[in-house]
């Protein structure tokens, strides 16, 4: 168990529709990481966050949002959802953030499937 | 962050020690070696890292050649449970996403 605390485990839902998925980091962790794995396109980093503030951006879609609030948990926001969304979306929690080579702690996942 | 090479197979004997080789000849020297293995489609989990020297922690040990450019993972004494894709990522310090690759899919054998 890494600590870092991920909702729902599974989410069944139509295209068109939104989604959030929340994440609950480690015990004084002030960074989160959304990782999204599709069966094509690996595991890839999607966006960070630093103690509320974005910090860097990988392949995110504009459909695709995130924040991170004060408690330090954070959702990501899927819309207008499409097939190929379908993914394992990971969050990973780390004490530090952009300058550091702090070890990041994966979440259990969710599993979203779009029908 | 440099790129990582990993045979995308291997397997082992339950018991015996398992040596996963990871080469990254293009590392520099700012950057860190990281080990994650995911389990089925369970969280990436955290291995080990280092930067030149050899760590070594509860889980495995991890040598690193002299001049940083391979690396070897070792599981000393393989589980069945040690069945896993296990991922050898070089990161730099200033980059603070993990670059998955394939990484190697480890089978130990009973």
């Amino acid at each position: 168990d890494s600590g870092v605390t991920q909702t729902p485990k599974h989410l069944i839902t139509a295209t068109g529709q939104r989604v959030t998925l929340r994440c609950s980091p480690r015990s004084g962790d002030l960074s989160v990481y959304w990782y999204q794995q599709s069966l094509d396109q690996g595991l890839q980093f999607l966006i960070q966050y630093y103690n509320g503030e974005e910090r860097a951006k990988g392949n995110i879609l504009e459909r695709f949002s995130a924040q991170q609030f004060p408690d330090l948990h954070s959702e990501l926001n899927l819309s207008s959802l499409e097939l190929g969304d379908s993914a394992l979306y990971f969050c990973a929690s780390g004490r530090a953030g952009l300058g550091s080579t702090d070890t990041q702690y994966f979440g259990p996942g969710t599993r979203l499937t779009v029908l | 962050d440099a790129k990582t090479t990993q045979p995308p197979s291997m397997d082992c004997a339950e018991g015996r020690a398992a040596n996963l080789p990871c080469n990254h000849s293009t590392i520099s020297g700012n950057e860190y070696v990281y080990w994650y293995r995911q389990i089925h489609s369970q969280g990436p989990q955290y291995i080990i890292h280092g930067l030149k020297n050899n760590e070594t922690n509860e889980m495995a040990s991890l040598i690193i050649t002299e001049d940083r450019k391979s690396s070897t993972l070792i599981l000393p004494h393989a589980t069945l449970r040690d069945t896993a894709v296990y991922y050898c990522i070089v990161r730099a310090g200033a980059n603070s996403k993990l670059t998955f690759g394939k990484g190697i899919t480890l089978s130990v054998r009973p």
